[in-house]
């Protein structure tokens, strides 16, 4: 199975802060990448796909980058909205796997 | 716009068959998303890909679980279908149902439905 590592664990960040979380891969995927939103109690929210195409519907100061087996994803100017978990899910290859998450929250 | 919702039983005894079902609203399964899977999610904890069936109807499951673990759907109701068996503590969590459209990633969830298994 591909693993999935998330960094870091947990971040806090202001409101306008920039903010990056990084998501390494065991081995190559190319860029069949995604990245997702959860809010307590909510289900996962696609935000990018193919590790950096923005889905549709979803805020601009949200982008992803990256290839192979390092990608980042960066919220420009962070919202009270955009208090979350975040995950990275490969797609290259089965078994399709989820990094463990990244905790954003208020400083 | 295509919903998603999953219904069954909130709690499973040890060993017995733990059966979920997504209904599919706003769209139809045999056309428009590519795949239509499971996740499911320990409380607390990370997700983890169950399996999908394709629009074709062959299917792929994680192999952590894949000799317990059936996808199938029915077209007649507009619904897709799992089944785990054997269950124990460990299959406790909030399984989502999800679609995979053209951009290859889960883009439409169903809200979760929480299974517990328990005596």
């Amino acid at each position: 199975d591909i693993q999935m590592t998330q960094s870091p664990s947990t971040l806090s960040a202001s409101v306008g802060d920039r903010v990056t979380i990084t998501c390494r891969a065991s081995q190559s995927i190319s860029s069949w990448l995604a990245w997702y939103q959860q809010k307590p109690g909510k289900a996962p929210k696609l935000l990018i796909y193919k590790a950096s195409s923005l889905e549709s519907g979803v805020p601009s100061r949200f982008s992803g980058s990256g290839s192979g087996t390092e990608f980042t994803l960066t919220i420009t100017s962070l919202q009270p909205d955009d208090f979350a978990i975040f995950y990275c899910q490969q797609y290259n290859s089965y078994p399709w796997t989820f990094g463990r998450g990244t905790k954003v929250e208020i400083k | 716009q295509v919903q998603l919702q999953e219904s069954g039983p909130g709690l499973v005894k040890p060993s017995q068959t733990l059966s979920l079902t997504c209904t599919v609203s706003g769209g139809f399964i045999g056309s428009g998303s590519i795949y239509w899977g499971w996740i499911r999610q320990p409380a607390g904890k990370g997700l983890e890909w169950i399996g999908h069936i394709y629009i074709s109807g062959s299917t792929n499951y994680n192999p952590s679980l894949k000799s317990r673990v059936t996808i199938s759907e029915d077209r007649s109701k507009n619904q897709f279908s799992l089944k785990v068996t054997s269950v124990t503590a460990a299959d406790t969590a909030v399984y989502y149902c999800a679609a995979v459209g053209s951009q290859n990633a889960f883009d439409i969830w169903g809200q979760g439905t929480m299974v517990t298994v328990s005596s």
